[in-house]
């Protein structure tokens, strides 16, 4: 079975410029997460949908992120405009559960950012 | 708001050598999971531990979380190369947020 898939893997730009991050889950999942990592804050969840709903956004840094998940199979993270201090590695995962004991949540390989 | 503190943040060591890393929180939570992330890939995860005083091993890994439902650990016996990554503790609090420590990196040097 395919895992959770993100593209780009790499992504160059220079500041000002628009970032879109695709994201596909996991066939059957019904909650999908966006992450942020860097060196110096570690792994951030910026946002989380379930049943394609956003739950929870107050990880999204600025007005600059926006976050939608238009079907089931499908998700974009934007940013506009793009800033230096926006490069990370992105992380998309997903999970076939949302109980409020624990969901185990699967990763996809991730984009990584640079703004220039 | 809950907080995770991860010890060490940083180890080396040699193959063959054991190893304990740890997961604090400032408050009881309900269950606690462990993930391993190996370079240029997105975290794995290796267990989730929900009972006070639980033991669970994998393979050469034992977890442990504490009879308070506070803390947990990761012990490795006779380290490998292949355990080499960025190991990664997450809970989910009372509010259902879900929280991450900073992670333990990890080297084994063959």
């Amino acid at each position: 079975d395919a895992g959770v898939i993100q593209s780009p893997r790499h992504e160059v730009t220079e500041m000002g410029q628009e970032v879109t991050l695709r994201c596909k889950p996991i066939s059957g999942h019904n909650s999908l997460f966006w992450y942020r990592q860097t060196m110096m804050r570690g792994l951030e969840l910026l946002i989380y949908f379930n049943n394609n709903v956003p739950i929870d956004d107050s990880g999204m840094p600025e007005d600059r992120f926006s976050a939608k998940m238009p079907n089931a199979s499908f998700s974009t993270l934007k940013i506009q405009p793009s800033e230096p201090r926006d490069s990370a590695v992105y992380f998309c995962a997903s999970s076939s559960t949302w109980t409020r004991t624990y969901n185990e949540q699967f990763f996809g390989p991730g984009t990584r950012l640079t703004v220039l | 708001t809950q907080l995770l503190e991860q010890s060490p943040q940083f180890l080396s060591i040699q193959e063959g050598e054991n190893l304990t890393v740890y997961c604090n929180s400032s408050s009881v939570f309900s269950s606690l999971q462990w993930y391993r992330q190996e370079p240029g890939e997105g975290p794995v995860l290796l267990v989730t531990v929900v009972t006070g005083g639980e033991v669970k091993k994998l393979k050469r890994l034992t977890f442990q979380f504490g009879d308070a439902r506070k803390d947990s650990s990761l012990h490795i016996t006779a380290a490998q190369p292949g355990d080499t990554g960025l190991y990664l503790c997450k809970i989910q609090d009372s509010n259902y947020q879900l929280i991450w420590g900073a992670g333990t990196k990890l080297i084994i040097k063959p």
